[in-house]
C-alpha cells in the first residue's frame, strides 16, 4: 500500500496567515493526489483534485501543487471558516490511502 | 443536486453482522464508482471498499477483505456494504462517497453524512 505522510499534524494560525501543508507519498503517484477539508462533525469535502485543480465552488485562496512524491496544499489567507482538518489522498493505486490529517486551529 | 444518504448503522456484537445501505440521487448512478470510507473516533480517514460503475469489480482494504462485501443495485440507485465477523476495530463512522469516474481510483466528489457503527461485546 502507498503510505501518505502529512505534515504538520496540527498548526495554529491567525486570520490572514498563509498556511502550507505538505504530503509525501511512499512511492511515485504522478499527480493522482487530492485534498479534502473536514470540519468538526461533518463529512469530508473535496477541495483540490489531480494535485492542483480547484473543485468547482471552492474559494481561490485554496491551491495545490506537486507531482511524483511531494505535494503542497496552501491557504493563501486563512479565514475563520477554514478551521478544519485537511487530508491528502492518493488514487494512483488501490487501496486508496489518506494522509494522517492536519488540524488547522 | 447530488444527495447521498447512508443507513443501517448501529450497535453490533463482536463477531456479528450489519448491513449498511447508501441511497443516492441527483446523478446518473450507474455511471460512477461508489466507495465506503470510514473514520474511527478521533482518527484519520480509511478507505474500506469501492465498486466500479457496472458493479462487476469490487475492491477492498486488506483490513476488511474476506469479511465485508460491497454490492450495488443500479436499478434502485443503491450501494450496500455487508459487514460480517465484526471486530471492535471496525467501530467508526462509515461514509458513502461517489467517485468522479466509473473506476474507484478517482477523487471522491460527493459524500454522505455518515452512519455510526459501534462494535462491542
Amino acid at each position: 500500500d502507498i503510505q501518505m505522510t502529512q505534515s504538520p499534524s496540527s498548526l495554529s494560525a491567525s486570520v490572514g496567515d498563509r498556511v502550507i501543508i505538505t504530503c509525501q507519498a511512499s512511492q511515485v503517484i504522478s499527480i493522482f493526489l487530492n485534498w479534502y477539508q473536514q470540519k468538526s462533525g461533518r463529512a469530508p469535502k473535496l477541495l483540490i483534485y489531480g494535485a492542483s485543480n480547484l473543485e468547482t465552488g471552492v474559494p481561490s485562496r485554496f491551491s495545490g501543487s506537486g507531482s511524483g512524491t511531494n505535494f503542497t496544499f496552501t491557504i493563501s489567507s486563512l479565514q475563520p471558516e477554514d478551521i478544519a482538518t485537511y487530508y491528502c489522498q492518493q488514487y494512483n493505486n488501490l487501496p486508496i490511502t489518506f494522509g494522517g490529517g492536519t488540524k488547522v486551529e | 443536486e447530488v444527495q447521498i444518504l447512508e443507513s443501517g448503522g448501529g450497535l453490533a456484537q463482536i463477531g456479528g453482522s450489519l448491513r449498511l445501505s447508501c441511497a443516492a440521487s441527483g446523478f446518473v448512478f450507474r455511471s460512477y464508482a461508489m466507495n465506503w470510507v470510514r473514520q474511527a473516533p478521533g482518527r484519520e480517514l480509511e478507505w474500506v471498499s469501492g465498486i466500479t460503475s457496472g458493479g462487476g469489480r469490487p475492491f477492498y482494504a486488506d483490513s476488511v477483505k474476506g469479511r465485508f462485501t460491497i454490492f450495488r443495485d443500479n436499478s434502485n440507485n443503491m450501494v450496500n456494504l455487508q459487514m460480517n465477523t465484526l471486530r471492535a476495530e471496525d467501530t467508526a463512522i462509515y461514509y458513502c462517497a461517489k467517485g468522479r469516474y466509473g473506476d474507484p481510483k478517482s477523487e471522491l466528489d460527493h459524500w454522505g453524512q455518515g452512519t455510526l457503527v459501534t462494535v462491542s461485546s
